[in-house]
């Protein structure tokens, strides 16, 4: 079974710039969840979404970040336009049961110029 | 405030020797307990979690964690460290009724000496 998987690996952009971030989740798993780590401080929360339907944005920093998941299926995290505070790693995990073990993608290092 | 704390930025051990990551945590109620580890290059993978139950948690790779609720604390532990455990480990909650977001302390890196 393959894991949850992320796009890119890598990605630097200018500031101003537009980045769109992508994760495919363990097939079957309804909660799909995006975090982040800015250097030096801890990972954060950012949303969450079951199936299609964003169960809590709370932790989105501002309104240059818009996160969609169509279908319920795959998700998109776009940054526009981007700033030089929104270099780190963004994480993406799903689970299938709220409470259950969340699996991990290996994250996309975001750096912007 | 709730948090969670990892008071350890840095340990170094030497190969073979013990070694135990601490992690405490403020919470109301005691929350869902996870450690966490991410090796160099590689996405966040679960050692061991808690819910409830047995307070001595078994976890992947020789790994175990005790759960003290006096101490609110999650420690990890290993008898005997292998070069291959060098990486950032981290301890992280999530609160019993919440949607499931995990809430991280700031992780611990940890290195290995021949």
């Amino acid at each position: 079974e393959a894991g949850v998987t992320q796009f890119p690996s890598h990605s630097v952009i200018e500031k101003g710039q537009t980045v769109t971030l992508r994760c495919d989740p363990i097939s079957g798993h309804d909660n799909l969840y995006w975090y982040r780590r800015v250097m030096g401080k801890e990972i954060k929360f950012l949303l969450h979404f079951v199936k299609e339907s964003k169960q809590d944005e709370s932790g989105m920093p501002n309104n240059r970040f818009l996160a969609e998941r169509t279908g319920g299926t795959y998700s998109t995290l776009k940054v526009q336009p981007a700033e030089l505070e929104d270099s780190g790693v963004y994480f993406c995990a799903s689970s299938q049961n709220l409470q259950e073990t969340q699996y991990f993608g290996p994250g996309t290092r975001l750096l912007v110029l | 405030a709730q948090s969670v704390t990892q008071p350890d930025i840095h340990i170094t051990v030497s190969e073979g020797a013990s070694l135990e990551l601490r992690c405490n945590y403020s919470y109301g109620a005691t929350p869902y307990l996870f450690w966490y580890v991410q090796s160099p290059g590689q996405g966040l993978q679960l050692l061991l979690k808690y819910f409830s139950g047995d307070t001595l948690v078994q976890g992947i790779k020789g790994f175990e964690a005790e759960f003290k609720r006096s101490q609110s604390s999650f420690n990890l532990r290993k008898p005997s460290v292998h070069w291959s455990d060098a990486a950032e480990y981290f301890c992280a909650v999530v609160p019993r009724g919440s949607q499931g977001n995990l809430i991280f302390g700031k992780g611990t890196k940890l290195s290995v000496k021949p």
